[in-house]
């Protein structure tokens, strides 16, 4: 069974600052897609960004970037120039070519001014 | 405007009843899902159904029950046989053949046992 892990369960950036987020999976797949979705206080959950197993470059939307090494099974997530909109539950999700997403327990991101 | 509703947003239940949640789709899309959220534990997989019935039993399936007569329906049930069944309950739908496996989230109901 795949299982996602993210060690911090809380963790606070100032405005403007770049804060990383940590995530790592374990899995035997070799062809697999790795998420990080944000979850603000209305509970909708939002995707932020995705990363394909296969390919090497990083995925980057905007302030938002990963980074994924794929041998040491780790997808971080880092925001830079943190906005006060940015606060929000994180969770990293992985899924193989099966049928759901598992999903790490979150990371509680506080933006502080 | 093409998404995912739920309803009701809130729901109050007394013990021993059973509840059905609403999930409703116009995305086109096969595959639908059933995440309960609680707090500290991420989210986990109830049930999924990846097309018109046909579904099968997720991480945490005791409990519950679904159906999937029409693709853009897949509405839970939350039986009696559920032992805390306080929650936050998540409906996602996925394309079949997307080529990123991305599911897109409707938003939410909260049930509350009393």
């Amino acid at each position: 069974a795949q299982t996602v892990t993210q060690s911090q369960p809380e963790m606070s950036v100032q405005e403007a600052e770049t804060v990383t987020l940590s995530c790592t999976y374990d899995t035997s797949e070799s062809d697999y897609y790795l998420f990080w979705y944000k979850q603000p206080p209305s509970r909708q959950m939002i995707l932020v960004i995705r990363q394909e197993a296969y390919k090497q470059q990083n995925a980057t939307e905007n302030r938002f970037s990963v980074n994924f090494q794929k041998a040491a099974k780790s997808f971080s997530l880092k925001i830079s120039d943190s906005q006060l909109g940015d606060a929000a539950m994180y969770f990293c999700a992985f899924s193989d070519s099966g049928y759901a997403l598992n999903f790490g327990k979150g990371t509680s991101l506080l933006v502080t001014p | 405007d093409g998404g995912i509703t739920q309803s009701p947003k809130y729901l109050f239940r007394k013990e021993g009843q059973n509840v059905t949640l609403s999930c409703e789709q116009n995305l086109n899309h096969d595959a639908m899902y059933w995440y309960r959220q609680d707090p500290g534990q991420g989210l986990r997989l109830i049930y999924y159904s990846q097309i018109v019935n046909d579904f099968q039993k997720g991480d945490i399936a005791e409990g519950y029950s679904v159906s999937r007569e029409k693709k853009e329906s897949f509405p839970l049930t939350v039986t009696s046989a559920q032992k805390n069944p306080t929650a936050f309950y998540l409906c996602a739908s996925k394309a079949s053949g997307s080529s990123y496996n991305e599911q897109f989230f409707g938003p939410g109901t909260r049930l509350t046992v009393l």
